[in-house]
């Protein structure tokens, strides 16, 4: 299997500043990747494939990056509506696995 | 648009089958795969499986043996069935619609969830 894993775990911070959450796989997966965004007792929503398209809808402040095994998910300009525990997920081969997890708290 | 609606008992006792049904409306359920994943309660995202419309499967080697997944085009719905629960298999239980793009696999449509708890 492939893991993934992410970090941080969590992090605060406060609305406008610049967020980064990484990802790193445990081998090759070329942009077999994808961010998703859940919030409390909701489902995941999807962000980003293939590593950096932007999925219809969401903010043009979410941006992904990375290919290879090192991955990056980009907040831009962190809103209110941005806390929520993001994760990732490769689809580069099966089983599908996903990130840990990281919590974005609001300061 | 497409939304998926997970049915099926919210009890289930140990030893015994979890039997899930997801309801695909808006849309058809042919020329897609159609995803399984669970989450314990304060934990992150495991995948089940996966079932494509033809039939054609892949399921998590961790709960493969226990298992099985099918698909009725008929009533635009896709189902999960796992033996010999334990409470270890207590989750939220999610269906979701992958999308492909070239060879990316995405999962972009997702029900809401439903809770299986099992306990006797």
């Amino acid at each position: 299997d492939i893991q993934m894993t992410q970090s941080p775990s969590s992090l605060s911070a406060s609305v406008g500043d610049r967020v980064t959450i990484t990802c790193r796989a445990s081998q090759i997966i070329s942009n077999y990747l994808n961010w998703y965004q859940q919030k409390p007792g909701k489902a995941p929503k999807l962000l980003i494939y293939a590593a950096s398209s932007l999925q219809s809808g969401v903010p043009s402040r979410f941006s992904g990056s990375g290919s290879g095994t090192d991955f990056t998910l980009t907040i831009s300009s962190l809103q209110p509506e941005d806390s929520a525990t993001y994760y990732c997920q490769q689809s580069y081969s099966t089983p599908l696995t996903f990130g840990g997890g990281t919590k974005v708290e609001i300061k | 648009q497409v939304q998926l609606q997970e049915s099926g008992p919210g009890l289930v006792k140990p030893s015994e089958t979890l039997s899930l049904t997801c309801s695909v409306s808006g849309g058809s359920i042919s020329s897609y795969y159609w995803s399984w994943i669970r989450q314990p309660a304060g934990k992150g995202l495991e995948w089940i499986g996966r079932i494509y419309t033809s039939g054609s499967t892949n399921y998590n080697p961790s709960l493969k043996s226990r298992v099985t997944m099918s698909v009725d085009t008929s009533k635009n719905q896709f189902s999960l069935k796992l033996r010999s629960v334990t409470a270890a298999d207590t989750a939220v239980y999610y269906c979701a619609r992958e999308t492909s793009f070239f060879y990316f696999y995405y999962m972009d449509v997702w029900g809401k969830g439903t809770t299986v708890t099992v306990s006797s």
